[in-house]
């Protein structure tokens, strides 16, 4: 059975930029979370999507954007890319919200 | 507000000697906790859920215990093989809280 799968694995962009990473969840899974993982703040909560709909949002600015589709696949966008987005993102699917959650390996992105 | 404590930040073991993480949290009804494996540069690796006050998972060198404030997760005997950051998560009333992790390095 196929795990997470993120793309691209690793991104360099410049500030000011916008930047679009995806995510394909387990199949069977319609729920799909996104994190951001610091070293200095750990693993932070971006989004939650659950049948295409945003079921709870993080304290990120608004740059942060998500969404997802009808086959459960679900995308990130950050525009207006500042040096400190620069992190390991990591998508997170599960059955439902409740259960646990299986990871991919995560889009490394370093803005310059 | 959810919290996650992890402890101690960093564990640094013999091969074969025995140890223990802590997990403290506080959360708004308790709807599972979870650990996690992470090795440097993947994604985290899921190990247990525990739901309920006095249960206990395992796993190989790997069990995890739950009371009503915190987690344990007991390495026995511990290998080089072993060596990763071990997260510690909780869920509550809103998605996932996690801690910052305990970095176990097992020396052969």
């Amino acid at each position: 059975k196929a795990g997470v799968t993120q793309t691209p694995r690793y991104l360099i962009k410049t500030r000011g930029q916008q930047v679009t990473l995806s995510c394909s969840p387990i199949s069977g899974h319609r729920s799909v979370s996104w994190y951001q993982q610091t070293p200095g703040q750990g693993l932070q909560f971006l989004f939650e999507y659950f049948s295409e709909t945003q079921r709870n949002k993080g304290n990120f600015p608004g740059r942060f954007s998500g969404r997802q589709f009808s086959n459960s696949r679900s995308e990130m966008n950050v525009s207006t890319l500042e040096l400190g987005d620069s992190a390991l993102y990591l998508c997170a699917s599960s059955l439902t919200a409740e259960t646990e959650a299986f990871f991919g390996q995560g889009t490394r992105l370093t803005v310059v | 507000e959810d919290q996650v404590t992890q402890s101690p930040e960093a564990l640094r073991l013999q091969e074969g000697e025995s140890s223990s993480l802590n997990c403290s949290y506080t959360v708004s009804g308790l709807r599972g906790l979870f650990w996690y494996r992470q090795d440097p540069g993947k994604g985290p690796e899921f190990l247990f859920t525990l739901y309920s006050a006095g249960e206990e998972k395992e796993k190989e060198r790997l069990k995890a215990t739950l009371t009503k404030k915190e987690s344990f997760l007991h390495i026995t005997a511990p290998k080089p093989e072993d060596s990763a950051t071990y997260l510690c998560a909780v869920q509550g009333n809103t998605p996932l809280v996690f801690g910052k992790g305990t970095r176990l390095s097992v020396i052969a």
